[in-house]
Order: structure tokens, then sequence, then C-alpha cells
């Protein structure tokens, strides 16, 4: 079946170091593909998304391309702030109507100044 | 606009005892959906509701029903509940159910049960 392989945790960062938390994915067919963020306490937020490949999502300084042929979606900022510690989720949706979300375990960023 | 709201946010039970989560959207979604949050296991669809009047099965259901009220509200009920119950609940709902939809998450239920 689908999934979605983040890389384990934690990730510690000084601020304004590079992030990289690498995605990876199984799916038949051409699925949709999400990172969302947790803030300590709260729910689950979007972060940036992808529909096809190629595509580049982007928001807050966050970046991720969706590629088909690596089958990857990797989230990337170039200069992380302390308000960015958080825990990352990456995401699918299969690209089949009225199926819901299938996730990876989760990646906890922290940044210290 | 209050997006996804849960009642309650926090509840502790004891093995046995039951209970029901709400769960509201006022976006005018289709689709709404019940998540369970583990340490180490990401999230985990425990039923979804495509649209109103109907209900499926997610990846976790046993020991859950829900029901679809209306189109705003989707609630989980645990007839009789477990320590293995314990967990983060989020309710989502998208607007049309297609794939490359969002879905936006309601703050979640945090539930203990002894």
């Amino acid at each position: 079946g689908d999934s979605v392989t983040q890389m384990e945790g934690p990730v510690t960062l000084s601020e304004e170091a590079f992030l990289t938390i690498n995605c990876t994915y199984t799916a038949t067919g051409y699925p949709s593909l999400f990172w969302y963020v947790q803030y300590p306490g709260e729910g689950l937020q979007l972060l940036l998304k992808a529909t096809k490949a190629d595509d580049k999502g982007s928001n807050k300084g966050f970046e991720a391309t969706y590629r088909k042929e690596t089958t990857s979606f990797h989230l990337e900022k170039g200069s992380v702030q302390v308000s960015d510690s958080a825990v990352y989720f990456c995401a699918l949706s299969p690209n089949q109507a009225g199926t819901a979300l299938i996730f990876g375990k989760g990646t906890t960023l922290s940044v210290s100044s | 606009n209050a997006g996804v709201t849960q009642t309650p946010k926090f509840q502790v039970l004891k093995t046995g005892q039951s209970m029901t989560l709400q769960c509201a959207q006022d976006m005018n979604h289709n689709s709404m959906y019940w998540y369970r949050q583990d340490p180490g296991m990401g999230l985990r669809l425990i039923y979804y509701s495509a649209s109103e009047g109907t209900t499926d099965k997610g990846e976790v259901p046993n020991g859950y029903n829900v029901s679809r009220l209306n189109k705003r509200e989707f609630s989980l009920r645990l007839e009789s509940a477990a320590p293995s119950q314990t967990s983060v609940y989020f309710c989502a709902s998208s607007d049309s159910g297609s794939w490359e939809d969002t879905q936006y998450f309601g703050p979640g239920t945090r539930l203990t049960v002894l």
C-alpha cells in the first residue's frame, strides 16, 4: 500500500542554519504531497503542498519540490529561526477521491539561539 | 470563522466508560476525518466521511463508531474505552475530498484511559 517515510529526529540546529528534512513516498499513480507542521500543544497546520510532478511548494521560507523520479518531497529552509521549532509531518493523498492523508511519523525540529 | 473545533480538549476515562468526541467545521466542507496521533506513529485514520450521510472505515476503526450528524458535525464515539485508546484525537475537514484538497485540522482532544 501507499506509504511515507521521513527522516527520524530529533533534528537540532542553531539559528540561521540550513534545514533539510528528507521525505520519500511509495504510491501507485500520482499522489498529492504535503508538509504539515505541529507546534507544541496545537493541531496540524498546512505548511506547503504540491499536486503534480516538478511542482514546488513554498511558504514562510520553506520549500519542497515534488520529484517523481526519486519519489521524494524533501523540506528545506535556508535559515531557520527559533520559532520554527516544531514537529514536521510529510503526507501524501492518493489520487483517488474520498481518501484521507497518509502520514509519515514526524520529525521533531529544535532550533536554539 | 472558527475553522474546525473539537470538544472536549482533555478527558480522562476509566476502562469501560463511554464518551463521544465532538467535531464541527464552519467552512462548508463536504469531507470530514478522524485521526489518532500516538508517539512515533504519525497520524492514523480512524474513520472518514466523504460527504453528508456517508462514513467509511480507515486504518484503525476497531473500538470506535462515528456519526455524520449533518454537514457541519462529525462525532466519534468510544463505546467501551480501553487503555490502548489513550491518544490525541484530531478531527479534520476538506472541501471536496479530492486528493488535491488541503485538510484543515482541529486543535485535538487529549484522551487518557486508565
